[in-house]
């Protein structure tokens, strides 16, 4: 029953090196989503992707790019890491486009740039 | 104003009280209301949705008011296991697409 699936759980980089993070959910849910969450500011969303072959910015999406590679997996990649990226970084996954439907989220990967 | 405000708190009550959260959101279209329930260090998960005619999961109650637009969350006879932040989400505004915004949380500490 492993619902949504982050990898890895803690990262530690330095300034201006990439990493990619990875995030599959095994529900058949078609939209997905990857928020970060601040000390007092809550979770804001970086992207989302609405269906498969669809993303989409959120309230937050400079330095990240994202990729839908099939209906399970969504990735989030930081090509040039900054400190302000230090966060903690979550995937989500819901199954239908009316957002009545709830969120699933990952366990977290925890972030630090350096 | 912000889309959704809740009180941070801690809210610090003993074993055994009845607490209440109240958040409120701005933007009048919402039409889905949740409540989540974060522990420190972990993924937020879903406590409860939150309907029109209010609703009841055990202890916990929440309620909807859409013309004042907030919502409430009670706990009765709280546990030591409540102590949580407490997230109220609603659905927000982005044109075609509708993704949720989270409030910051509201943390409870509950104390034997």
């Amino acid at each position: 029953n492993a619902g949504v699936t982050q990898t890895p759980k803690f990262q530690v980089l330095k300034t201006g090196q990439s990493m990619t993070l990875q995030c599959a959910q095994d529900m058949n849910h078609n939209s997905m989503y990857w928020y970060r969450q601040d000390p007092g500011m809550g979770l804001r969303l970086i992207y989302y992707s609405a269906s498969e072959g669809t993303t989409d910015k959120g309230e937050v999406p400079n330095g990240y790019n994202v990729s839908r590679l099939n209906k399970r997996e969504f990735s989030l990649r930081l090509e040039s890491a900054a400190p302000s990226q230090t966060s903690v970084y979550f995937c989500a996954s819901s199954g239908g486009g009316v957002r009545g439907d709830r969120d699933y989220f990952g366990a977290g990967t925890r972030l630090s740039v350096l | 104003r912000k889309e959704v405000e809740q009180d941070p708190g801690p809210f610090n009550v003993p074993e055994g009280a009845t607490v209440a959260f109240n958040c409120t959101y701005s933007n009048s279209a919402s039409q889905s209301f949740f409540w989540y329930r974060q522990d420190c260090r972990k993924e937020p998960k879903l406590l409860m949705s939150v309907y029109s005619s209010g609703n009841e999961d055990g202890r916990f109650t929440a309620q909807l008011n859409r013309a004042s637009q907030y919502i409430s969350l009670l706990i009765r006879d709280s546990k030591l296991s409540d102590s949580a932040t407490y997230l109220c989400v609603v659905n927000g505004r982005n044109s075609g697409y509708s993704t949720l915004t989270f409030g910051k949380g509201t943390m409870l500490l509950v104390s034997p």
